[in-house]
């Protein structure tokens, strides 16, 4: 079975930093895109960056460049996305998601919310 | 490239047809357009890609179509399971989504 599992729910204060993960598996995780999409509390969905784990080619949305950092590990077939320092607008839920034919997101992960407050 | 979906919402009853739209601020290629759904606590399910491809699993009752800059999801006859927020997305050398169009029950 093709699934994207994402490490569990975090719990940091302002200034802190974070990694969370996303575990493929099903699939060859080199040869797919992963992006990484973050979901403020009842907002929408918001692109904010992606991994080719082939040759860790990472792409940024203009909104979240510099503010985040993608990257990943073949030999575990797992995508991250951390931050240096956190503020309490980072509260949201992420999730990862492969990119499929058409660029589409085909597989998500089940999400991974992050709570940030002193 | 930014998505714009109208309505924000869509209130129907059951068995109604419903028309959600999606525009482009820029040509999109009809490759490169897909419709999700999510529900409460869940995570975004791929409905539609390539514009018109139904996902695996996705019903019949949903169908995608157009072109260039205006693309829509009709669902036939809405089921009970159909209530939820729909968003569109592009690819057109990055990726956005629209802001969602919530379906709701009359």
């Amino acid at each position: 079975e093709v699934q994207l599992v994402q490490s569990g729910a975090e719990v940091k204060k302002p200034g802190e930093s974070l990694k969370i993960s996303c575990k493929a598996s099903g699939y060859s995780f080199s040869d797919y895109w992963v992006a990484w999409v973050r979901q403020l509390p009842g907002k929408g969905l918001e692109w904010m960056g992606i991994i080719y784990p082939g040759d860790s080619d990472i792409k940024y949305s203009p909104s979240f460049q510099g503010l985040i950092t993608i990257s990943g590990d073949r030999s575990i077939n797992t995508a991250y996305l951390q931050w240096r320092s956190l503020k309490a607008s980072d509260t949201a839920m992420y999730y990862c998601a492969r990119a499929g034919l058409g660029a589409s997101f085909d597989v998500w992960g089940q999400g991974t919310v992050v709570t940030v407050s002193s | 490239i930014v998505l714009t979906q109208s309505p924000d919402t869509l209130s129907l009853s059951p068995g109604e047809r419903a028309t959600l739209s999606c525009r482009a601020s820029q040509s999109v290629s009809v490759r490169y357009l897909a419709w999700y759904q999510q529900k409460p606590g869940q995570a975004p399910r791929l409905l539609i890609s390539a514009t018109s491809n139904r996902a695996t699993g996705t019903p019949d009752r949903f169908s995608g179509s157009g072109s260039e800059t205006d693309f829509t999801l009709t669902i036939s006859r809405l089921e009970p399971e159909d209530f939820a927020i729909y968003y569109c997305q592009q690819y057109g050398g990055s990726w956005s989504f629209g802001q969602g169009t919530k379906v709701d029950i009359k």
